[in-house]
């Protein structure tokens, strides 16, 4: 099946830039996604990016796609305590189903 | 307004006993999800419907069985419910390719 890896845990100090990294195997998906799950929340989609593109920003978020290297990644800026959240990184496939990463643990410092 | 909304939102049940899970949502999708989302936080979808239809069942014991009364609406029954079924249900709707929008999810324990 799908298979989509995410380091685990990134901690960034208030203010500074954070950046979370995914890659993705299947290469036909037509969409990948970026989610934010808070502690004991459900999942909340926070962009998206088509993939004949290279790059979508959305305020704070930019996100990175390498197709060729099956690469995406998030950038947010001035990360705020209201980010710290677990990220996970998702690919479309089969019938619109998604395939998720382990998700990442992000940690803002104040 | 509640897009996608999930009941109960903690359901702690004894080996053996067979529980529902309710989901709605009033997005106009088309299409709705199961998720489970295990103690690791790794996340696998077990179903999926569209327009009451079910399309994908992803290897999931037949104890599990989805229904889904109208586009708006998808349940999930478990039968037997076992220890290794405790995990977080998420269930999700979406329209076409414009990401999958989560409810607030089912936190089930049993003991």
């Amino acid at each position: 099946g799908e298979d989509v890896e995410q380091s685990l845990f990134l901690s960034v100090r208030e203010g500074d830039s954070s950046v979370i990294n995914c890659t993705y195997t299947d290469s036909s998906s037509t969409y990948l996604y970026w989610y934010k799950q808070e502690p004991g929340a459900g999942l909340q989609l926070l962009t998206y990016i088509f993939s004949n593109m290279d790059m979508k920003q959305d305020q704070r978020l930019t996100v990175l796609l390498n197709k060729k290297d099956k690469h995406l990644s998030l950038r947010i800026a001035d990360t705020q305590t209201g980010d710290s959240a677990i990220y996970f990184c998702a690919e479309s496939y089969g019938n619109n189903r998604l395939a998720f990463g382990k998700g990442n643990q992000v940690v803002v410092i104040p | 307004d509640t897009a996608v909304s999930q009941t109960p939102k903690y359901l702690v049940t004894q080996m053996g006993n067979d529980k529902s899970i309710k989901c709605e949502q009033n997005l106009g999708h088309d299409t709705m999800y199961w998720y489970k989302q295990d103690s690791k936080k790794f996340l696998k979808i077990m179903f999926s419907y569209n327009n009451k239809e079910l399309i994908i069942n992803e290897t999931v014991p037949n104890r599990f069985s989805p229904k889904s009364p109208d586009k708006a609406h998808l349940n999930l029954h478990i039968n037997s419910l076992e220890l290794g079924d405790s995990a977080v249900y998420f269930c999700a709707s979406s329209q076409m390719t414009a990401g999958a929008f989560f409810g607030q999810g089912t936190r089930l324990t049993v003991v």
